[in-house]
């Protein structure tokens, strides 16, 4: 059974700490995705990466980085978290070829606070 | 870049009635189309494609969905909504020709009454 996880389904951090989110799938995919999910506005993407080591900015960047040193594995990180960054974050992984239609694979998320 | 338009962000149903739920592209035809569908507290899950195969396109749980170049449509439909249904609905196209990078609708709730 393919998988995605995350490696938190729930998190509450404080204003100003340095956040990690961890994403590892099992697929042997090339693209990984970091998106966020607010009531009323769908799915934005934050970053996204086609191989180890690349990185591209999505549509809200601002705030947020990414690693990624292994196929598997995609960090997202806030460097400095705030309030409005409080939200759902989805990770997604898909192939880059063969794939038809890239459909996306998500993990389950994590649900994010910050007081 | 293309676009997806879903109207109605809630859609509200009886148990049996028939389910149908909107979704419209921008611009040129894209060579996929995309339903997801998110039960609550977890990840996306794909319901089905369009991969230009077919116009009529089945998926999983008795969902469908019918592509129309004229009216730039691809709505999903289900005949008869089952509790089980209540969820979030999102519909996808690549952001631009056949790109890997999807651009998601904005989601419909999906209410199911007893």
């Amino acid at each position: 059974d393919v998988k995605v996880t995350q490696s938190s389904r729930y998190l509450v951090k404080r204003t100003g700490e340095k956040v990690f989110l961890e994403c590892v799938q099992d697929m042997d995919h090339e693209n990984m995705f970091w998106y966020r999910q607010d009531p009323g506005l769908g799915l934005r993407l934050i970053y996204f990466s086609y191989d180890v080591k690349m990185k591209e900015k999505g549509d809200i960047p601002e705030g947020y980085s990414v690693s990624r040193e292994k196929k598997e594995r995609f960090s997202l990180i806030l460097e400095s978290a705030s309030t409005n960054q409080t939200s759902m974050y989805l990770c997604a992984s898909s192939p880059s070829r063969g794939g038809v239609g890239y459909e996306q694979f998500f993990g389950p998320g994590t649900r994010l606070t910050v007081l | 870049a293309q676009s997806v338009t879903q109207l109605g962000s809630h859609v509200s149903v009886s148990e049996g009635a028939l389910v149908l739920l909107r979704c419209n592209y921008s611009s040129s035809v894209p060579p996929y189309l995309f339903w997801y569908v998110q039960y609550p507290n977890q990840g996306l899950q794909l319901l089905l494609k369009y991969t230009s195969a077919a116009t009529l396109v089945k998926g999983i749980n008795g969902f469908e969905a019918e592509f129309k170049k004229s009216e730039t449509s691809f709505h999903l439909t289900k005949p008869s909504a089952h509790m089980r249904d209540a969820a979030e609905y999102f519909c996808a196209v690549p952001l631009s020709g056949g790109s890997y990078i999807p651009t998601f609708g904005r989601g419909t709730s999906l209410i199911v009454h007893p």
